[in-house]
């Protein structure tokens, strides 16, 4: 079954520090992976778009890896500020006639000052 | 350039009456998307267009949902009749082309719906 799961549920972390999002799919066969940013009350937004070649990718203190062989993805995020108090969400396309998007539960971050 | 419009923002309905959103998708952009999204969940694909052509429908529940993308522009949502597990966020994005080849995907601020 084509999933995308992601860790952890929430996260809670202090202004400055760095944390890491984990996101574990199964879509098969697989196209690009993004990362979007949804903040309170509003529609996501696009931080990164990888494809199966590419294994890093940053946007600005988000950096986006992704291991296509064991299936894994990751979102650093680099000394936190408090406007990236947000969901993460992740999105996996899968290969195939339009290439369906399959999109994770989301992490949601809280960063405190 | 103008983002992904979306209205009402928000609505408050007692079930089993009706609903319609509205979005106006980015100039030029062949794709249009209605997901919903229930609050801790990830979105979820209503419906997707290809300019006025539907491409996936599998997730629309079509006996009480309905969508039309008239002249490949303008899209409306339709909920009749509302049931309570309905209240969610219904989110519209739009995208050059397919989102799933690659292309960005713009996504409005969200319709707020609340049945009772």
């Amino acid at each position: 079954k084509n999933q995308v799961e992601q860790s952890p549920q929430s996260l809670i972390i202090l202004e400055g520090k760095n944390c890491t999002l984990q996101c574990n799919y199964t879509v098969s066969p697989f196209s690009n992976l993004r990362w979007y940013k949804q903040d309170t009350g509003r529609g996501p937004v696009s931080l990164t778009i990888m494809t199966f070649s590419e294994n890093t990718k940053s946007n600005g203190r988000y950096t986006a890896t992704l291991d296509a062989d064991t299936k894994q993805s990751s979102l650093h995020i680099t000394a936190s500020q408090l406007s990236d108090s947000a969901s993460y969400i992740c999105v996996v396309s899968r290969s195939g006639g339009y290439n369906k998007l399959i999109f994770g539960a989301g992490t949601r971050l809280a960063v405190h000052p | 350039e103008a983002g992904v419009a979306q209205s009402p923002r928000y609505k408050i309905i007692e079930k089993r009456q009706s609903v319609a959103f509205w979005c106006n998708p980015i100039s030029g952009h062949a794709t249009l998307y209605w997901y919903q999204q229930i609050l801790g969940q990830g979105p979820k694909l209503l419906i997707q267009f290809q300019n006025n052509g539907v491409v996936d429908d599998s997730q629309l529940p079509k006996d009480r949902f309905s969508a039309e993308r008239l002249k490949g522009v303008d899209s409306t949502l339709k909920i009749q009749p509302a049931k309570l597990e309905d209240s969610a966020v219904y989110l519209c994005a739009s995208s050059l082309g397919l989102a799933g080849l690659g292309e960005t995907q713009y996504f409005g601020p969200g319709t707020r719906l609340l049945v009772l």
